[in-house]
């Protein structure tokens, strides 16, 4: 079974605070994304990336970087925490286009 | 620019069949996954069609027409549990997955 592992559930952070979400997948897969999703907005790509220390923005990476050292574990980091960016944080891998495995999300807020 | 078009939301019976409908625009297109979310849940899988035509999985079967840019969900004999958000996400090539809003489906008793 995939199994993609997200650092946190529930996450409240300060206006201004550098923010770090960790996912980890134990399938080997090549691809993993970031989205989030909020109401009435559906997912929305942020960052994804097919390889080891390669990124692709996605639709909204305005505010957001990734970084993949390792196959395994991809991150989501916010420079600088602001209340826009409360919402759901999912994260995917796939090997394929096909089918996208996610994380349990992680619910961030930011006050 | 890239479309996506589901119904906001659907309610149908206990035992009854619903189909949800998505149209799509894209600037390149490979097949199109359905994924299921309960609340509080992950989006997970529930089919993919890359060829025209109907694939049945159980009580959910999907339909795609590359034509059309439409494809759609069918689901059958509904059960409560089936309440839930239903997307439709076109492969657009690159592995890049496209997710509109979603369907929110209530099945009442």
């Amino acid at each position: 079974d995939v199994k993609v592992t997200q650092s946190s559930r529930y996450l409240v952070k300060r206006t201004g605070e550098k923010v770090f979400l960790e996912c980890v997948q134990d399938m080997d897969h090549e691809n993993m994304f970031w989205y989030r999703q909020d109401p009435g907005l559906g997912l929305r790509l942020i960052y994804f990336s097919y390889d080891v220390k390669m990124k692709e923005k996605g639709d909204i990476p305005e505010g957001y970087s990734v970084s993949r050292e390792k196959k395994e574990r991809f991150s989501l980091i916010l420079e600088s925490a602001s209340t826009n960016q409360t919402s759901m944080y999912l994260c995917a891998s796939s090997d394929r286009g096909d089918e996208q495995y996610f994380g349990p999300g992680t619910r961030l807020t930011v006050t | 620019g890239q479309s996506l078009e589901q119904p906001s939301e659907v309610t149908a019976v206990e035992g009854a069949i619903v189909q949800i409908n998505c149209t799509y625009q894209t600037s390149g297109f490979y097949g199109l996954s359905w994924y299921q979310q309960h609340d509080g849940g992950a989006p997970t899988f529930l089919s993919y069609n890359a060829l025209d035509g109907l694939e049945e999985t159980g009580r959910f079967s999907s339909f795609l027409s590359r034509s059309d840019s439409y494809g759609y969900l069918l689901l059958q004999e509904l059960q409560m549990k089936d309440s839930a958000s239903y997307f439709c996400a076109p492969d657009t090539g690159g592995f890049k997955t496209i997710f509109g809003a979603g369907t929110r489906l209530f099945v009442k008793a």
